[in-house]
């Protein structure tokens, strides 16, 4: 079993739709989950960031965090074409520890 | 605006043919990171430098070495590129005092031939 699980996708939607997208682990010491958001040919980009379970919203990005199912999901509100990319999930185990990420999930948001 | 810089974005060498690809950055962290992806494939962390500590990762082949003359650069050098080399190569810093997040340069594509 990987690390860190992502559906590949790809994932299409019409514009307007909410998205969710989301990433299963197997080790339950993670503590700290991101989301990188990368566009064809250039880096990835930090979404969100939270720190252990819970909830955490910025402008049409939320993130939730479930310690207990190991699960971590972030949706999209009136998803844009401009926010077709391939989205990353990654997280760590704790205080200056590397982070492990997973494969990303191609989202396409269609006009 | 504060950034991870990688240069060249697209680079083309001859197999066996050393190649030197390099990131500076003007965050001022403590921690740079080398990443390799393959397309549609996770970031791999090849090695990173805390501070002047280098940490290789342990399945990361001897054919690549870096470098970090200073806080600003870091170098990564591949010896003898095979095909199987060909990938986007990511350069990342982070904070390592505080376990803030990493921060990325928009990579360097390597070529084969």
């Amino acid at each position: 079993q990987k690390e860190v699980e992502q559906d590949p996708g790809p994932l299409s939607v019409p514009e307007g739709a909410i998205v969710s997208l989301n990433c299963t682990y197997s080790n339950s010491a993670f503590q700290y989950f991101m989301w990188y958001r990368q566009y064809s040919r250039k880096g990835p980009e930090l979404l969100m960031y939270t720190y252990s379970s819970g909830n955490k919203e910025d402008g049409r990005f939320t993130a939730q965090v479930d310690k207990s199912s190991k699960y971590i999901s972030l949706f999209i509100r009136d998803s844009q074409p401009s926010d077709s990319a391939t989205y990353l999930c990654a997280m760590s185990l704790a205080y200056g520890q590397n982070f492990v990420f997973g494969p990303g999930t191609r989202l396409s948001v269609l006009p | 605006d504060a950034m991870v810089i990688q240069n060249p974005r697209y680079q083309v060498t001859q197999f066996g043919k050393p190649v030197t690809l390099s990131c500076s950055q003007t965050l001022n962290h403590n921690v740079m990171y080398w990443y390799q992806q393959k397309s549609s494939q996770a970031p791999k962390l090849l090695f990173h430098y805390y501070d002047k500590d280098f940490n290789n990762e342990a399945d990361t082949p001897d054919n690549f070495q870096s470098r970090r003359p200073n806080t600003s650069f870091c170098f990564l050098d591949i010896r003898s590129p095979g095909l199987g080399d060909a990938a986007m190569y990511l350069c990342a810093t982070s904070n390592g005092d505080s376990n803030q997040p990493q921060h990325f340069g928009d990579g360097t594509r390597l070529s084969i031939l």
